[in-house]
């Protein structure tokens, strides 16, 4: 059980494009789902707090005008990279919450060109 | 704002050798989870210790929470191959902090065949 999954797992872009990224939990709702983003052989950096029906909570340094998150449901949340630029190339990962353990998605591997 | 220190971040030992890996803050956790990661993929969720002094063996793993529940270690046995990946420990906040977690650094195993 506990099954997260993302959607789609890489992406390439051209610059200022927008990339939307899906996050699903598969056998259990998750009221809360989070959002990070993962440079090569460094720890997870959260971006933002996904709330089902409410709007997301961001944190320190993420510009929510360009990181746009929805939680429409209660097994999706949705991240989309508004006019992408080669910076914003990364891994990202989401995550939902079930009984206050995170379990991960596979990630999505996003190169902006 | 609480911090996991995780050490060490780096570690590369031979097949067979043991190992232990750190996670401690000065702050309580209500909940203490240890992820592994290959490279390209999502942490997958390993364990979750909840209560002081608590022990959970996981096959030649063993993982322990501090009975202040403010640290915790991994211990491996006889390492693998397959043991190979990033090692990542999350202190759970509980609802006091909308169920974010608190992830170490990592710790990137290799272990050489």
């Amino acid at each position: 059980g506990a099954v997260v999954s993302q959607h789609p797992s890489w992406v390439i872009c051209k610059s200022g494009t927008s990339v939307k990224i899906e996050c699903r939990s598969l056998d259990f709702q998750a009221t809360t789902m989070f959002w990070y983003r993962q440079f090569p052989k460094q720890s997870l950096m959260l971006m933002a707090t996904s709330n089902e029906g409410s709007k997301a909570t961001y944190e320190q340094g993420v510009e929510k005008d360009k990181f746009l998150i929805n939680h429409a449901s209660l097994t999706l949340s949705t991240l989309t990279v508004t006019s992408a630029h080669p910076e914003d190339s990364s891994f990202y990962i989401c995550s939902a919450d079930l009984r206050e353990t995170q379990y991960f998605g596979p990630g999505t591997r996003l190169l902006v060109l | 704002t609480q911090l996991l220190e995780q050490s060490p971040q780096f570690l590369s030992i031979q097949e067979g050798e043991n190992l232990t890996v750190y996670c401690n803050s000065s702050s309580v956790f209500s909940s203490l989870q240890w992820y592994r990661q290959e490279p390209g993929e999502g942490p997958v969720l390993l364990v979750t210790v909840v209560t002081g002094g608590e022990v959970k063996k996981l096959k030649r793993l063993t993982f322990q929470f501090g009975d202040a529940r403010k640290d915790s270690s991994l211990h491996i046995t006889a390492a693998q191959p397959g043991d190979t990946g990033l090692y990542l420990c999350a202190g759970g906040e509980g609802r006091t902090n909308a169920g974010k977690s608190t992830f170490g650094d990592g710790t990137t195993l290799t272990v050489k065949p």
